[in-house]
């Protein structure tokens, strides 16, 4: 069965404190990895596409990685924006666009 | 421009009424779809269209009616709803849907929809 796990559940740092979230998957056939960032009680805002294993994507303080197993999501010296929930989700070869989302890991950056 | 927009923002909704979410991007994008969220959980699939054929519907009880008039837009008719199904509902595009590199999901804000 396709699965796709994130961890930790939720995160707390200070702020300019570096940190890493994790999103491991067991999938047949991926095809896409993609992180978003959901404010509450918002639509998910997209911020990384990652197709194959060593391809890593930069956006500011972010940056993502995909190995065969998981990919992180590092964040460098956070800061109280960018406190959220941060979604991965995978797509399986064939699946006409059917996202197979972890649960996500919310992130609170105290300043 | 990556925009998905969604009208209306928030809807309340008396169990015996109709009402219909809408949703419009002007991408190009041919693939669209529709998820439900509740409170602290992931969105959850529930109607992909491709090129405005309906594609998948996960299950989804019919009171919860799509459709897509065209290719900019999408709508999700509601009727006779239950209050469990009060949630965020999400709208989402993307450039095709075949499970390629170009399906990169882009959401709306969503619809907040409580049913009483």
């Amino acid at each position: 069965e396709d699965q796709v796990t994130q961890s930790p559940e939720a995160l707390r740092l200070q702020e300019g404190e570096s940190s890493s979230l994790n999103c491991s998957y067991t999938v047949s056939g991926l095809r896409g990895l993609f992180w978003y960032r959901q404010d509450p009680g918002k639509g998910p805002e997209f911020l990384f596409t990652l197709y194959s294993a060593g391809e890593e994507k930069e956006k500011e303080r972010l940056k993502a990685t995909l190995t065969k197993k998981e990919s992180f999501l590092h964040i460098t010296a956070p800061k109280p924006e960018d406190s959220a929930t941060y979604l991965c989700a995978v797509q399986v070869g064939g699946s006409q666009g059917n996202l197979i989302f972890g649960k996500g890991t919310k992130l609170s950056v105290k300043p | 421009d990556t925009e998905v927009t969604q009208t209306p923002k928030h809807l309340v909704m008396g169990m015996t009424n109709k009402k219909s979410l809408k949703c419009e991007q002007h991408m190009g994008h041919r693939a669209m779809y529709w998820y439900k969220q509740k409170a602290k959980k992931p969105p959850e699939l529930m109607f992909v269209y491709s090129y405005e054929k309906l594609s998948i519907n996960e299950s989804v009880p019919s009171r919860f009616s799509p459709e897509c008039p065209n290719s900019s837009l999408l709508n999700l008719h509601l009727h006779a709803l239950q209050p469990e199904d009060s949630a965020l509902y999400l709208c989402a595009s993307s450039q095709e849907a075949a499970g390629g590199i170009t399906d990169t999901q882009y959401f709306g804000p969503g619809t907040r929809l409580t049913v009483l």
